[in-house]
């Protein structure tokens, strides 16, 4: 069966630090990875989403960037955070593009 | 644009009971529908979908309702437990996009 991990799970970093997010799923080869936050315990917003290795789609210009440098590993980074970039960071994978997303446990991100 | 709803943001039922959680889409061209759960400090858990061929899917306990000439669908959670207390979203899949309605929290009392 299939496995996907984020990590850390909380994060507490100041205001212009970087930032590295990491996510690696297990299980499948291929996946496709995705990238979303959710503010507030609500509705989850897209960030990125990548079809294969090297391969990124953003959906919204941001303070963000995606990298996916093995083929189940999906990164998110930050050269320098904003008090707005706090949140909680979901990774989800799925088969393909027509199937259901399943999701990691998330990183709670502080910005002090 | 397109969007997802749902009509009630907390929901609180006896448990035992039976739950409804009610979702409302925009766009008609959406042909599949997916249910997620998340428990506090979790990431969303898949419940069951439905693709728009069919009005009704059952699963452990959940059947999930879909009316495309209202643009509505229904989560139905019978014999509701205190485990099931968590918010719920209906999720829109769109060229690979999931479209997330703003989640319905459930909460059961004993």
């Amino acid at each position: 069966s299939q496995t996907i991990h984020q990590w850390p799970a909380t994060l507490v970093q100041p205001v212009g630090s970087p930032l590295s997010l990491e996510c690696t799923v297990e299980g499948t080869s291929n996946p496709n990875l995705y990238w979303y936050r959710q503010a507030a315990g609500r509705g989850l917003q897209l960030l990125f989403y990548s079809v294969g290795i090297g391969q990124i789609s953003s959906e919204v210009p941001q303070n963000l960037s995606a990298s996916r440098p093995q083929d189940r590993q999906f990164i998110l980074s930050s050269k320098k955070l904003l008090l707005s970039d706090s949140g909680f960071y979901l990774c989800a994978w799925s088969f393909s593009t027509g199937q259901p997303q399943h999701f990691g446990d998330g990183t709670r991100l502080s910005i002090l | 644009g397109e969007s997802v709803g749902l009509h009630l943001p907390t929901l609180s039922v006896q448990e035992g009971d039976n739950s409804i959680i009610n979702c409302a889409y925009s766009n008609s061209a959406s042909d599949y529908f997916i249910w997620y759960k998340q428990e506090s400090g979790k990431g969303p858990q898949f419940i069951i979908d439905i693709r728009s061929n069919m009005d009704k899917r059952q699963g452990q306990r959940v059947t999930v309702l879909l009316n495309k000439t209202v643009k509505h669908l229904s989560l139905q959670i019978a014999a509701t437990q205190p485990g099931d207390s968590a918010v719920y979203f209906c999720a829109d899949l769109q060229g690979g996009k999931l479209i997330f309605g703003q989640g319905t929290e459930l909460s059961v009392k004993p």
